[in-house]
């Protein structure tokens, strides 16, 4: 399986801050990426897809980049709504891995 | 308005079986893989495996694999899980979704709203 790895697992942060948070994949994955954001008590929600492209309705407050296998997914002004837990996965091969997640909390 | 409604949560004892559902609308469900994932409490999540409704293929994820079963039942629109012997370890909320792609990419969105599986003596 492809393992990937998030940093920071937590990361306390004020509005309007600007954060970015890092997902390593174990071995190439090409730029088959994405992000996902998890309110608390909910279901997650689609960010970003195949590394840098934004979903259809995400702000573009929400971007993301690629530099061989690591991956960045970075928040520009952090809004209320964006404390929660941001997940990155794989979809190379199956299974699709998920990191351990980014609990992004307020300051 | 594609949507995945999954069922309400279940209490089951060890040993119980269970199948949980997932049905979709809004879509052409027979050509969208439908894969289901894992969050025990307090933790990330864990993909499980997904299936083809149109021909019933399936992936297990090496840690699922033996431990659960995905099925399908096309003409209602519908992708289960499904345990035959329940443990403890299995408290979790289970998510379905649609795994669409786009340009040779893949994502899973939307999600369905979680079932919450809990398990106990």
């Amino acid at each position: 399986d492809i393992r990937m790895t998030q940093s920071p697992s937590s990361l306390s942060a004020s509005v309007g801050d600007r954060v970015t948070i890092t997902c390593r994949a174990s071995q190439s994955i090409s730029t088959y990426l994405n992000w996902y954001r998890q309110k608390p008590g909910r279901a997650p929600e689609l960010l970003i897809y195949g590394a840098s492209s934004l979903q259809d309705g995400v702000p573009s407050r929400f971007s993301g980049s690629a530099s061989g296998t690591d991956f960045t997914l970075t928040i520009s002004s952090l809004q209320p709504e964006d404390f929660a837990t941001y997940y990155c996965q794989q979809n190379y091969n199956t299974p699709y891995t998920f990191g351990q997640g980014t609990n992004l909390d307020i300051k | 308005d594609v949507q995945l409604v999954q069922s309400g949560a279940e209490v089951k004892k060890p040993g119980d079986s269970l199948k949980i559902s997932c049905k979709g609308s809004g879509y052409n469900f027979a050509t969208y893989w439908i894969g289901w994932v894992r969050q025990m409490p307090g933790r990330g999540l864990e993909w499980m495996g997904m299936i083809y409704p149109d021909d019933s293929d399936t992936r297990y994820s090496p840690s699922f694999q033996g431990q659960v079963t995905i099925s399908v039942d096309e003409s209602i629109n519908t992708a289960y899980l499904q345990w035959s012997n329940l443990k403890a370890s299995d408290t979790a909320m289970y998510y379905c979704a649609r795994r669409a792609k786009a340009g040779g990419y893949t994502w899973f969105d939307p999600w369905g709203q979680g079932t919450l599986v809990i398990v106990s003596s």
